[in-house]
């Protein structure tokens, strides 16, 4: 089983669609979640941290569950813009510093 | 968020040289940096950390004797491929540990790559 798992998709949704990702992580140990987006051809940038008590950054809200051991990333009103893949992380945190990725999903977002 | 520069952004080669790719964090100091290679469409997958000042932690599979890490700054960690092939072709990602204090988590912050093209 991989450390982190997500769905590669593609996710194929029309603009202003909600969209909706899952990751699964498998170290229960894991302290620190966080999204990034990945676009082709391009490093991975941080879009947002994942706290317990889910948090929101305008279009996107993250929420993790501790007890099933995943985390989600929803997408509001998509935009053209947001077509890229999204990478879950997991990360034991600081001291055990061993960052995770997961494979990725790939968004594609159409007029 | 922080910034980490790489250098070269690309580079191609012929078989059998050697390479040096640069990692820099901007405007923060990195105890750890982090190596990442990504083949097309793949997820990226962690080569080795880097800890300043000591020697770098190498992920299982990945040849410490081939790809060697040097990291003898708080903003500077290189990569150095070996004798180069063409299946050492690849995408390779530095990330910083950037260190908050208090209740913010550590994060990474990615350089922009070095893509590898070994004839």
């Amino acid at each position: 089983r991989k450390e982190v798992e997500q769905d590669p998709g593609p996710f194929n949704v029309p603009e202003g669609a909600t969209v909706a990702f899952n990751c699964t992580y498998s170290n229960s140990a894991s302290q620190s979640f966080f999204w990034y987006r990945q676009d082709c051809r391009k490093e991975p940038k941080l879009l947002m941290s994942v706290y317990s008590s889910g948090n929101e950054d305008g279009r996107f809200t993250a929420q993790l569950n501790r007890a099933s051991q995943y985390i989600s990333l929803l997408i509001r009103d998509s935009k053209l813009s947001d077509s890229a893949t999204y990478l879950c992380v997991a990360s034991p945190g600081a001291g055990g510093f061993k960052t995770i990725f997961g494979a990725g999903t790939r968004l594609f977002v159409k007029a | 968020g922080a910034v980490v520069s790489q250098h070269p952004s690309r580079v191609i080669c012929k078989s059998g040289t050697s390479v040096k790719i640069e990692c820099r964090s901007l405007d923060f100091q990195a105890t750890t940096m982090f190596w990442y290679r990504q083949f097309p469409k793949k997820s990226l997958m962690l080569m080795a950390t880097s800890n300043e000042g000591s020697k770098a932690t190498y992920e299982q599979g990945v040849e410490k004797d081939k790809f060697l890490i040097n990291h003898a700054s708080l903003t500077l960690s290189t990569l150095t491929v070996t004798s180069a092939h063409p299946e050492d072709s690849s995408f390779y990602i530095c990330s910083a540990r950037f260190a908050t204090t208090g209740n913010k988590v550590d994060t990474q912050y990615f350089g922009p790559g070095t893509r590898l093209t070994v004839l």
